[in-house]
C-alpha cells in the first residue's frame, strides 16, 4: 500500500539529548514537509523539501535540522537547542508539483522528560 | 506573521444545518487552497481543494468557495452530521511551501 509512515508514534527524550524522527513515503512525491502542533494550536511549518538534497526553513526552524538524501525519506532531528521540544510532530508529502493534496503521516508525539 | 488565519476557534451547529468555516490569507502568491479534517493524535485527512483559477469546488456535502480579491475562502458542509465533528484546518500553498491556519473545532449536535 502507498502511504507515508512516521516512527515512532511516541518518543521520550531527556533534556539535552538530540532525537531523530523518521518519515518515509512510497508515493513517489517530490515535496515533503515537517509541521509541529502544540495543544490547541495549528500546524506550524518547521522545514520543507521540494527535491532531494535541498530543503528550506519554515517558520520555526530554530533548534531543528533535516536531511533529504533520498526521495523517500525526510528525517527531522530535534536538537538540544530547541527550547520547548515537547509537541506533536507531523510529516507530509505532496505530489503534483505543488498543486495536489498533501498526505500526512500519523504523527509522533515527543515528550521531553 | 501568520499567513493563514482561521479566526473562529470553534463552531457549533445542529445536525442537518449548514456549517460554514472561514479562512483568510495574506500572501497573494498563494494559488492553491486545501481543507483538512483532523482528530486528536492523528494526521490530518484531506477533504477538498480549490485552485485560484476557480471560485467554487464541490464534492458531495462539501463545497469550498474562494474570493481572491478578499483573500478569503470558506468551507460549507451541508447537511452537517455528528460525524463531521472534528478540527478543520485550511491550508494555502504556492509552488513551494504550504501553510496552515490554527484550525476551527466543529461540533455538530444531534
Amino acid at each position: 500500500d502507498g502511504g507515508i509512515t512516521q516512527s515512532p508514534k511516541y518518543l521520550f527524550r531527556k533534556e539535552g539529548q538530540n532525537v531523530t524522527l523518521s518519515c518515509e513515503q512510497n508515493l513517489n512525491h517530490d515535496a515533503m514537509y515537517w509541521y509541529r502542533q502544540d495543544p490547541g494550536q495549528g500546524l506550524r511549518l518547521i522545514y520543507y523539501s521540494q527535491i532531494v538534497n535541498d530543503f528550506q526553513k519554515g517558520d520555526i526552524a530554530e533548534g531543528y535540522s533535516v536531511s533529504r538524501e533520498k526521495k523517500e525519506s525526510f528525517p527531522l532531528t530535534v536538537t538540544s537547542a530547541q527550547k520547548n521540544p515537547t509537541a506533536f510532530y507531523l510529516c507530509a508529502s505532496r505530489g503534483g508539483q505543488g498543486y495536489g493534496e498533501a498526505f500526512f503521516g500519523q504523527g509522533t508525539r515527543l515528550t521531553v522528560v | 506573521d501568520q499567513q493563514v488565519k482561521q479566526n473562529s476557534p470553534s463552531l457549533s451547529v445542529q445536525e442537518g444545518r449548514i456549517s460554514i468555516l472561514n479562512c483568510d490569507y495574506t500572501n497573494s502568491m498563494f494559488d492553491y487552497f486545501l481543507w483538512y479534517k483532523k482528530y486528536p493524535a492523528e494526521g490530518p485527512t484531506f477533504l477538498i481543494s480549490i485552485s485560484s483559477i476557480k471560485d467554487k469546488n464541490e464534492d458531495g456535502r462539501f463545497t469550498v468557495f474562494l474570493n481572491k480579491s478578499a483573500k478569503h475562502l470558506s468551507l460549507h458542509i451541508v447537511p452537517s452530521q455528528p460525524g463531521d465533528s472534528a478540527v478543520y484546518f485550511c491550508a494555502a500553498s504556492d509552488n513551494n511551501d504550504m501553510r496552515f491556519g490554527a484550525g476551527t473545532r466543529l461540533t455538530v449536535k444531534p
